[in-house]
C-alpha cells in the first residue's frame, strides 16, 4: 500500500524548533520529488517547500524561506526543520508526493500523508 | 505570487444536481491547474490535473475545462459522497498556490 506517515508535530513556543518527518512506503521514494503543504481554518491549503528526487534542487513559499529546510535521505524519509516559529506557522502540515504522469501532472500532489498538528503557542 | 479566487465560497445543491464552481488565476496559467476534494478530518484527494484530465480513479460525473486565468470544476449530477470542500491549484509557477476553497453543501 502506497503510504505517508508524518510525525514530529506538537506544542512549541514562538522562536523555538520543531523537526517533521514523512515516513514513504510502497513506492519507490527516491522517483518522486517530495512535498509539505499546511493548512489552516483561516487561510485554507498552502504550499509549503518541494525537493526534487536527489535532495538537489529545493523550494519555499516566501514566508517560511530561511527559517524551515527541507531535506530527504536515502531510507524514504522526507523533513523538515522549522526554526524561528511563528504563531502564525500554526497548521496542520501534510507530507505529499507530487504525482507522475508523463509531465502533465508535475506539480500536483497525488499521495497525502493524514497531517501532522504544529501548534505555535505561548 | 499567483494568486487562485475560488466562488462560490459556499455551494448549497441536492443530490442529482448538476454544479459548477470557478476558479480562477491572477495571470495566466496555461492549463496548469488541478482540482482537489477535501471531506472533514482527511487530507485533500486529487481529482483532475492539467485542467481537464481525469486523475485515476476518479469518476467520470467529475469534469474539467479552462485555460488561461478562469477554469471550472464541473459534477454532472452530484452524489451523496461528493458533498465535501474543493480546492483548485495552480502549478505553473515552483510557488505552487491554492485557492480558497468551495464548501458544497446538501441543500
Amino acid at each position: 500500500e502506497v503510504q505517508l506517515v508524518e510525525s514530529g508535530g506538537g506544542l512549541v513556543q514562538p522562536g523555538g524548533s520543531l523537526r517533521l518527518s514523512c515516513a514513504a512506503s510502497g513506492f519507490s521514494f527516491n522517483s518522486y520529488w517530495m512535498g509539505w503543504v499546511r493548512q489552516t481554518p483561516g487561510k485554507g491549503l498552502e504550499w509549503v517547500a518541494n525537493i526534487q528526487q536527489d535532495g538537489s534542487e529545493k523550494h519555499y513559499v516566501d514566508s517560511v524561506q530561511g527559517r524551515f529546510t527541507i531535506s530527504r535521505d536515502n531510507a524514504n524519509s522526507l523533513y523538515l526543520q522549522m526554526n524561528s516559529l511563528r504563531t502564525e506557522d500554526t497548521a496542520v502540515y501534510y507530507c505529499a508526493r507530487t504525482a507522475l504522469c508523463g509531465g502533465d501532472c508535475y506539480g500536483t500532489f497525488d499521495i497525502w500523508g493524514r497531517g501532522t498538528v504544529v501548534t505555535v503557542s505561548s | 505570487d499567483i494568486q487562485m479566487t475560488q466562488s462560490p465560497s459556499t455551494l448549497s445543491a441536492s443530490v442529482g444536481d448538476r454544479v459548477t464552481i470557478t476558479c480562477r488565476a491572477s495571470q495566466s496559467i496555461s492549463s496548469w491547474l488541478a482540482w482537489y476534494q477535501q471531506k472533514p478530518g482527511k487530507a485533500p484527494n486529487l481529482l483532475i490535473y492539467k485542467a481537464s484530465s481525469l486523475q485515476s480513479g476518479v469518476p467520470s460525473r467529475f469534469s474539467g475545462s479552462g485555460s488561461g486565468t478562469e477554469f471550472t470544476l464541473t459534477i454532472s449530477s452530484l452524489q451523496p459522497d461528493d458533498f465535501a470542500t474543493y480546492y483548485c491549484q495552480q502549478y505553473n509557477s515552483y510557488s505552487r498556490t491554492f485557492g480558497q476553497g468551495t464548501k458544497l453543501e446538501i441543500k
